[in-house]
């Protein structure tokens, strides 16, 4: 069975513009959540999504959304970037919606706004 | 403030040494877990842990949760270099909220 998968892996961006990533979920999987790491601030909680609906969300600002395709696969939006979104996005999949479930983690996508 | 505060923040030992990573938090949690980074690649799950007081081990790896259910160790014994990486708790504060809280990790370095 074949993993998690994100797109791009590596973006450079400026600052003020939007990007969007790609997650796409371990088959069968329903549930999408994102994260941020970052040296500072370590991994934090951005959104997750269950069957295209956004279930719980972190303490992000508004410049930060998503959502999910019929097909699970899921999108995250950054826009107005700020130099502070440098971070690896990782995504994460699991077969039921929640934390109790185990979620298995992509590779994550490594983005760095000049 | 980190909810979830881990230490050491990062250790470096030779190989064949036994080290213990700890996870604390003034918070209770309904359960606990505990992943393993390497670079380039996203966490992965090494254990749960649900019950205060439980312990699981996992080869040379121990895992305990705290009796008040609000603390975790992670203890590594005989120390190999494949065991290089960032180590990750994570916590469930309620099934209510039902999102995880990752700690500030702990990244450890084991030479040959």
């Amino acid at each position: 069975k074949a993993g998690v998968t994100q797109t791009p892996r590596y973006l450079i961006k400026t600052r003020g513009q939007q990007v969007t990533l790609s997650c796409s979920p371990i088959s069968g999987h329903r549930s999408v959540s994102w994260y941020q790491q970052t040296p500072g601030q370590g991994l934090q909680f951005l959104f997750e999504y269950f069957s295209e609906t956004q279930r719980n969300k972190g303490n992000f600002p508004g410049r930060f959304s998503g959502r999910q395709f019929s097909n699970s696969r899921s999108e995250m939006n950054v826009s107005t970037l700020e130099l502070g979104d440098s971070a690896l996005y990782l995504c994460a999949s699991s077969q039921g919606q929640g934390a109790t479930y185990e979620q298995y983690f992509g590779p994550g996508t490594r983005l760095t706004v000049t | 403030t980190q909810l979830l505060e881990q230490s050491p923040q990062f250790l470096s030992i030779q190989e064949g040494e036994n080290l213990t990573v700890y996870c604390n938090s003034s918070s209770v949690f309904s359960s606990l877990q505990w992943y393993r980074q390497e670079p380039g690649e996203g966490p992965v799950l090494l254990v749960t842990v649900v019950t205060g007081g439980e312990v699981k081990k996992l080869k040379r790896l121990t895992f305990q949760f705290g009796d008040a259910r609000k603390d975790s160790s992670l203890h590594i014994t005989a120390a190999q270099p494949g065991d290089t990486g960032l180590y990750l708790c994570a916590a469930i504060r309620s099934y209510n909220t039902d999102k995880l809280i990752f700690g500030t990790g702990t990244r450890l370095q084991v030479f040959p």
